[in-house]
Order: structure tokens, then C-alpha cells, then sequence
């Protein structure tokens, strides 16, 4: 988990309004992940990134954006077309090349009102 | 499309009983992945299996990819209190990057 950060760790914003959650990581990682967690289910991926510039879609992405411009950064904006925003974000990074090993961030939570 | 599967959804266990958890897909993964997440935490890397049949052991966890690759299982040997958490399992299919997730058993010990 060390070396992946996200912040901030509690988000509140009103309905209507776009949000980025930060995600960083100093591991040298290509590969990045961004996953939505609602209460007591497992994780849902929204979009994922293996290299620099690139992403693909992952389940769940309608009303969510990325972007891949840096390697160490994959924020992810939530907006105003997401029907259901509130739930816990995490974000992930593996090295890549073979070895997919995940090492999640804290998360963040966001609330919507 | 791809789903991954979990039972039991909730498991008791008193201090000391063991534990097993199963993880089903709908089809054949490339390789499985473990992982442990402590309540309010985020989720932390246990294990990756690659090989059909494949058993690998870390101290009283033992885990299993199932011979079609398909199934997975994790089992815990004389469960402590340090042992509560959510046990997730996440398969990556053929031809892919992403992984899915299982829908996790939350194990509690009772001491």
C-alpha cells in the first residue's frame, strides 16, 4: 500500500457539481486502476490504464472521466451524470510488464447531497 | 461477460476454528489473485496463483487454483483475531488486463 496516495480521504459535494479524486503513486508502476466500493460489495472497476496516455473502460464507467498524462498520476472525475456518485473510490497501481500484483491508496469516500 | 463469484458471503468462526472461502468464474482465468481487506481499510495484496492446480502457503493460509482454472479457494488453519477482514479473490481472464473482483466473504472471529 505504501507509495499510493489519494486525497482527500472524505469528499462532500453537492449534487449537480463534477469532483476529481487525486490519485498518485511514486512506485514507478505502468499500470493503474481506479475501483468503486459500495457498502458491504466487492470492487467495481470503473477505468484502468496500463500505459501513459492510454485507458480503457472498465464496468462501470458511464458518468466518470480519467485522464493518464503523468505515470505516477490517474485522476478520476466524477460527474454530474453519475446517477449513484456516493461510495467509497480506490485507487490501485501494478507494475505491469507481467506482474499485475495490486497495491491500493487509502480510498477516498465520497458523499453526495 | 466475465463474472467471479464468492461463498460464503459472511462467516463466524470461533478463535481457533478454521475457514474457507470459494471463488467460482464463469470462465477460465489466466491467473487468480488474493486479497484481505481490514474493516475501514482498503484492500492489500495477499497472493497471485498462475498454474492449474497450483497450492501455495503463507504460515496457517493455504490457497488453491482449481485444475480447469476456473475455482479458487482460500483456507485459514486455526483462525486468530488478526484474521477478521473481508477475503477477496479477483481472476484475470485470457487476453486481458483488468480483473474482476469476487463479491468477498467477511470473516469475524470471535475470540
Amino acid at each position: 500500500d505504501g507509495g499510493i496516495t489519494q486525497s482527500p480521504k472524505y469528499l462532500f459535494r453537492k449534487e449537480g457539481q463534477n469532483v476529481t479524486l487525486s490519485c498518485e503513486q511514486n512506485l514507478n508502476h505502468d499500470a493503474m486502476y481506479w475501483y468503486r466500493q459500495d457498502p458491504g460489495q466487492g470492487l467495481r472497476l470503473i477505468y484502468y490504464s496500463q500505459i501513459v496516455n492510454d485507458f480503457q473502460k472498465g464496468d462501470i464507467a458511464e458518468g466518470y472521466s480519467v485522464s493518464r498524462e503523468k505515470k505516477e498520476s490517474f485522476p478520476l472525475t466524477v460527474t454530474s451524470a453519475q446517477k449513484n456518485p456516493t461510495a467509497f473510490y480506490l485507487c490501485a497501481s501494478s507494475p505491469g510488464q507481467g506482474s499485475y500484483e495490486q497495491y491500493f491508496g487509502p480510498g477516498t469516500r465520497l458523499t453526495v447531497t | 461477460g466475465q463474472q467471479v463469484m464468492q461463498i460464503p458471503q459472511y462467516q463466524h468462526v470461533q478463535e481457533g476454528e478454521d475457514f474457507t472461502t470459494y471463488c467460482n468464474s464463469s470462465t477460465t482465468l489466466s491467473n487468480i489473485q488474493w486479497y484481505k481487506q481490514r474493516p475501514g481499510g482498503h484492500p492489500v495484496f495477499l497472493i497471485q496463483l498462475v498454474k492449474s492446480g497450483e497450492v501455495k502457503k503463507q504460515k496457517r493460509l493455504t490457497f488453491q487454483f482449481g485444475e480447469a482454472k476456473k475455482n479458487s479457494s482460500l483456507h485459514i488453519t486455526a483462525t486468530q483475531t488478526t484474521d477478521v477482514g473481508t477475503y477477496f479473490c479477483a481472476g484475470q481472464g485470457s487476453g486481458t488486463y483488468k480483473y474482476i473482483f469476487g463479491t468477498g466473504t467477511r470473516l469475524k472471529v470471535l475470540a
